[in-house]
């Protein structure tokens, strides 16, 4: 499967717990993106990266929230001292730069429960 | 506060029929209108995208409607089948840098056998 892949699928976590969440974009994609999508709703932007560079991120992502991609290829979010409220699904998309960078591919999410 | 606005949120259609799912936008530079589609469990797949300088684009089953002097575009779906129940988004790149992308809340579609 040459798609976008995310791991883990699935994580339960306690409140105040560290997570991390690794994706692996499509391999020839530059643009990589992450998301979050809470029940019923439409996915938020979070962060993106092009390359190994984070140009931007959103007011969602606070200071509990870091994302690397260190070498410009597979990317991690890592969520310090989880809440209750980062309960969601957690999607990572890439893209090609240029025009069609708005063309994105997501992952199948990582699911996210903080007990 | 949502800069796509997405309607219905929810749609029942006969197998056979026609679905019709609705976007506005307030953004004129917009310049990239994707839909995506989501099953229960799985991330967004992109179905269909438009430009603005086209009022129309038929990809099988699927036409994207645009109409700019509204702001407003839609997603026919042509024949629905059941195998097409799932949660329907448009989206727009927030700029035309980044183009990080900006969803409507979601139609859940349920077409009826």
């Amino acid at each position: 499967d040459t798609g976008v892949s995310q791991d883990p699928r699935h994580k339960i976590t306690k409140r105040g717990q560290n997570v991390t969440f690794r994706c692996d974009p499509i391999s020839e994609h530059n643009r990589l993106y992450w998301y979050r999508q809470t029940l019923g709703q439409g996915p938020e932007f979070l962060t993106y990266f092009q390359n190994e560079a984070q140009l931007e991120k959103s007011r969602l992502l606070s200071d509990r929230f870091s994302a690397e991609r260190p070498k410009g290829s597979f990317s991690t979010l890592e969520i310090q001292r989880t809440e209750q409220g980062d309960s969601a699904m957690y999607l990572c998309a890439s893209s090609l730069n240029g025009p069609t960078a708005w063309a994105q591919y997501f992952g199948p999410g990582t699911r996210l429960l903080v007990l | 506060q949502q800069q796509v606005k997405q309607s219905p949120q929810s749609l029942i259609v006969q197998k056979g029929g026609i679905s019709i799912i609705n976007c506005a936008y307030e953004n004129t530079a917009f310049d990239y209108f994707p839909w995506y589609q989501q099953f229960p469990g799985k991330g967004p797949a992109l179905l269909i995208a438009i430009r603005p300088d086209v009022s129309e684009k038929k990809e099988g089953r699927f036409t994207i409607s645009f109409n700019k002097s509204a702001k407003q575009f839609s997603l026919h779906i042509m024949d629905s089948q059941p195998g097409d129940s799932a949660t329907y988004f448009c989206a727009a790149p927030i700029d035309n840098a980044g183009n990080m992308l900006t969803f409507g809340g979601g139609t859940r579609l349920m077409v009826k056998p």
